[in-house]
């Protein structure tokens, strides 16, 4: 059973270039969350779904959109990427209400 | 809005020392608490959880009570270990449709042998 698994886990982008990062988790969740994790922040919650089909907006969703095409993945994508996107972006899922579950993380780096 | 803060690491113990890291919170209604575990190179892991007031969390020696009057959930574990180095982070979640978690800052703790 892996869980949530995120794809890739490290990354390094010029400025202005694009990427897409990719969540999956096999516990067949139905909600599904993106985070990014800076120092002296926490974590803050970038973009959520209820579902398949459906997102919202989190905390910080300027500069990022994701889309839930199948349950199991959750896409993150950056179309113009900006040094204060360098983070660690974190995916986590759940069953309803329950606990999250969380990836192990994707380290971004925006020169 | 809904906040949680947690005392400023890094805290410094030698194992077998006792530990204490404090989180207070701010939220309207009664949210629920809890205390995720970061280590190196992972994601963040539940470590204990309480879903009302008075409540007691407790995992792998680790504890935290519910308290509602001082608004904390304070992390204390007895006798620490080398391998509870990790950061520790405080979160709530305020029981709406789905569990948006906010999260506290984050505290490091290092154990020396």
């Amino acid at each position: 059973n892996a869980g949530v698994t995120q794809t890739p886990k490290f990354r390094v982008l010029k400025t202005g270039q694009s990427m897409t990062l990719l969540c999956a988790q096999d516990m067949n969740h139905e909600y599904m969350y993106w985070y990014r994790q800076d120092p002296g922040m926490g974590l803050r919650l970038i973009h959520y779904s209820v579902g398949e089909g459906t997102t919202a907006k989190g905390e910080v969703p300027d500069g990022y959109n994701v889309s839930r095409l199948k349950k199991q993945n959750f896409l993150l994508g950056l179309e113009s990427a900006a040094p204060s996107q360098t983070s660690v972006y974190f995916c986590a899922s759940s069953l309803g209400t329950r606990e999250q579950y969380f990836g192990p993380g994707t380290r971004l780096t925006v020169t | 809005g809904d906040s949680v803060t947690q005392m400023e690491g890094p805290v410094t113990l030698s194992e077998e020392a006792f530990l204490t890291i404090n989180c207070t919170y701010t939220a309207t209604g009664y949210p629920s608490l809890f205390w995720y575990v970061q280590y190196p190179g992972e994601g963040l892991q539940l470590l204990l959880k309480a879903t009302k007031a008075d409540d007691k969390g407790s995992n792998k020696g680790f504890e935290a009570t519910y308290r509602k009057e001082t608004t904390s959930f304070h992390l204390e574990k007895g006798s620490v270990q080398v391998s509870d180095s990790a950061v520790y982070f405080c979160a709530l979640s305020d029981n709406t449709g789905f569990q948006k978690l906010v999260f506290g800052t984050g505290t490091r703790l290092l154990v020396s042998p």
